[in-house]
């Protein structure tokens, strides 16, 4: 059964605080996404990788990185903490090519509060 | 302040019912389309695509509209059950490789 794990689903912590949010998967797919999602925005793309050591910015890079140095693992990293940064975070990944809805895999999400 | 996001449209009907959900995408060069569920605590699950050519597809118990004229996308699900509440959103695709998300809209099955 193929696999996007999130390790941590909820986490509560403090303004100012770095968080790790980490994605791994287990179908050696080249592209990953990280996406937040607010009810009534969607899912809004923070950062995607193409390949090992990539990372281009998505919709909404600001407050946000990323670091790609296995190709199972992406991992979203927030430098400092802030309240607006509560939400849920998904990531997902796909093989290279034309995309298809169903090769498209989501993990659980990371529910984060920043408080 | 903490960001606070908009409120989720939510559609409710009764159980054996049909229900129809809308989604308006924003960008004419799209050419493929998708459906997904989402249920509480869980990741978005694949339901149904549609290609830019076809006006129509269908799956089990759910049917898929598109009308390129006006740039509208329905999901039409069939007898809905009480396993079918939660949250569902379309998302566009265009040759920019990227998938762009709807906001959602939280179906409720009434028994």
């Amino acid at each position: 059964d193929v696999k996007v794990t999130q390790s941590s689903r909820y986490l509560v912590k403090r303004t100012g605080e770095k968080v790790f949010l980490e994605c791994v998967q287990d179908m050696d797919h080249e592209n990953m996404f990280w996406y937040r999602q607010d009810p009534g925005l969607g899912l809004r793309l923070i950062y995607f990788s193409y390949d090992v050591k990539m990372k281009e910015k998505g919709d909404i890079p600001e407050g946000y990185s990323v670091s790609r140095e296995k190709k199972e693992r992406f991992s979203l990293i927030l430098e400092s903490a802030s309240t607006n940064q509560t939400s849920m975070y998904l990531c997902a990944s796909t093989a290279p090519g034309r995309l298809s809805g169903n090769t498209i895999y989501f993990g659980e999400g990371s529910w984060l509060t920043v408080v | 302040g903490e960001s606070v996001g908009l409120h989720l449209p939510t559609l409710s009907v009764q159980e054996g019912d049909n229900s129809i959900i809308n989604c308006a995408y924003s960008n004419s060069a799209s050419d493929y389309f998708i459906w997904y569920k989402q249920e509480s605590g869980k990741g978005p699950q694949f339901i149904i695509d549609i290609r830019s050519n076809m006006d129509k597809r269908q799956g089990q118990r759910v049917t898929v509209l598109l009308n390129k004229t006006v740039k509208h996308l329905s999901l039409q699900i069939a007898a809905t059950q009480p396993g079918d509440s939660a949250v569902y959103f379309c998302a566009e695709y265009n040759a920019g490789n990227m998938l762009t998300f709807g906001g959602g809209t939280r179906l409720m099955v009434k028994p």
